[in-house]
């Protein structure tokens, strides 16, 4: 069975520096990840997603993710946070065409 | 413009009541789903639909029944005999044929159910 952990609940940061939400997954097949990003009462918008091939994925607004196969692992990474980063971000993965499988999310804060 | 609707965006209920959470979209998609999105927990499946008249129970379907007469709409009722229902509700939909995982999801804005 696929499960996703994300390491840490929350991460606060300073704006304009880096930030990296870290994201594990299991599953014993080939799998499709992605990030969504979700800003409070509202549904989640997708950030990025990899599928196959180049392992440095890039998405919205300014996010890159890097797949590691080895490791299973999926991080998200922005070089320079913005205050309008705050939000809560989740890693997913799916098998095929079965239901996503969310991590239990990562608080993101953009301190001033 | 393609979208998916949750109504309403808030819902009050007394203990013991039923409530439907409405969940429409005109995306042409074959598949969709309900999620439970509690603090701390992330995104927990209730029910997913694949195909019309058709679907199958999540990890936490105890206390909620779905329908899917029409492809556009996939309506979730919960029930009395759900324990704790106060929780922010999530639906999406995703193409759903087979060989379109890749495609991720397309998510609702949520309902934010409150039993009083």
């Amino acid at each position: 069975a696929q499960s996703v952990t994300q390491l840490d609940s929350q991460v606060p940061v300073f704006e304009e520096a880096p930030v990296e939400l870290r994201c594990n997954y299991s599953s014993s097949v080939s799998v499709y990840l992605f990030w969504y990003v979700q800003y409070p009462n509202q549904g989640l918008q997708l950030l990025l997603k990899y599928l196959s091939g180049s392992t440095l994925v890039k998405g919205i607004n300014g996010f890159e993710a890097e797949f590691n196969k080895s490791q299973t692992s999926f991080h998200l990474r922005k070089p320079s946070v913005h205050i309008s980063d705050t939000a809560e971000y989740f890693c997913a993965v799916r098998e095929g065409n079965t239901p996503l499988v969310f991590g239990k999310g990562t608080r993101l804060s953009v301190i001033a | 413009d393609g979208g998916i609707t949750q109504s309403p965006k808030y819902l009050f209920r007394k203990e013991g009541q039923n409530v439907t959470l409405s969940c429409e979209q005109n995306l042409n998609h074959d598949a969709m789903y309900w999620y439970r999105q509690d603090p701390g927990q992330g995104l927990r499946l209730i029910y997913y639909s694949q195909i019309v008249n058709d679907f199958q129970k999540g990890d936490i379907a105890e206390g909620y029944s779905v329908s899917r007469e029409k492809k556009e709409s996939f309506p979730l009722t919960v029930t009395s005999a759900q324990k704790n229902p106060t929780a922010f509700y999530l639906c999406a939909s995703s193409i759903g044929r087979s060989g379109t995982g890749s495609y991720g999801y397309t998510f609702g804005s949520g309902t934010r159910l409150t039993i009083v």
